[in-house]
């Protein structure tokens, strides 16, 4: 079938630590894959995307690379902050509709 | 940049009354938004997608009925929640679909805070 998991939250990381938030994905063929954040009462908003295989994204010092030998995408961050707190989304996407498949959401907590 | 926006960002009602979201986006042009509902500490359900100048599609489970969507141009979608009931209390997220420059990314609007009562 079609789908995106990631691991089990929450994430509880001190500050300055590394991070990794894994997701794996089952597609036919090779479809964009995305990470959003969500932080407390607010939309999602994008925060790296890559289109093909071995393509890397990153921004705001987060990255995932594409890998379609293992079909994940996982995300990660040489040193987090407080402000990293958040909900983390992976996603992949549907060329032909459009539509983004979720994983179930994985929550982080920085403390200071 | 692309930038979508919600309005409004709260709204209480009490039962029976319809409520309308409006879903814009501010930079680009979309002829395709899609509807969201989370629940509290849960992913994002698709409800539907919004296509400009024709009929909106609904994911299984959602009642066109009681979800009316419009989307009357490139850069306005509209969601009312008609006869609304408690049980119709949640955040509701739009997003819209930016295929600019031959990329194809979602930008989702802030969100609306709809309780019912």
């Amino acid at each position: 079938g079609n789908s995106v998991t990631q691991m089990e939250g929450p994430v509880t990381l001190s500050e300055e630590a590394f991070l990794t938030i894994n997701c794996t994905y089952t597609a036919t063929g090779y479809p964009s894959l995305f990470w959003y954040v969500q932080y407390p009462g607010e939309g999602l908003q994008l925060l790296l995307k890559a289109t093909k295989a071995d393509d890397k994204g990153s921004n705001k010092g987060f990255e995932a690379t594409y890998r379609k030998e293992t079909t994940s995408f996982h995300l990660e961050k040489g040193s987090v902050q407080v402000s990293d707190s958040a909900v983390y989304f992976c996603a992949r996407g549907s060329s032909n509709t459009g539509k983004l498949i979720f994983g179930q959401g994985t929550t982080l907590q920085v403390k200071p | 940049g692309a930038v979508v926006s919600q309005h409004p960002s709260r709204v209480i009602c009490k039962s029976g009354t319809s409520v309308k979201i409006e879903c814009r986006s501010l930079d680009f042009q979309a002829t395709t938004m899609f509807w969201y509902r989370q629940f509290p500490k849960q992913s994002l359900m698709l409800m539907a997608t919004s296509n400009e100048g024709s009929k909106a599609t609904y994911e299984q489970g959602v009642e066109k009925d009681k979800f009316l969507i419009n989307h009357a141009s490139l850069t306005l979608s509209t969601l009312t929640v008609t006869s609304a009931h408690p049980e119709d209390s949640s955040f509701y997220i739009c997003s819209a679909r930016d295929r600019r420059g031959g990329s194809d990314t979602q930008y989702f609007g802030p969100g609306t805070r709809l309780t019912v009562l």
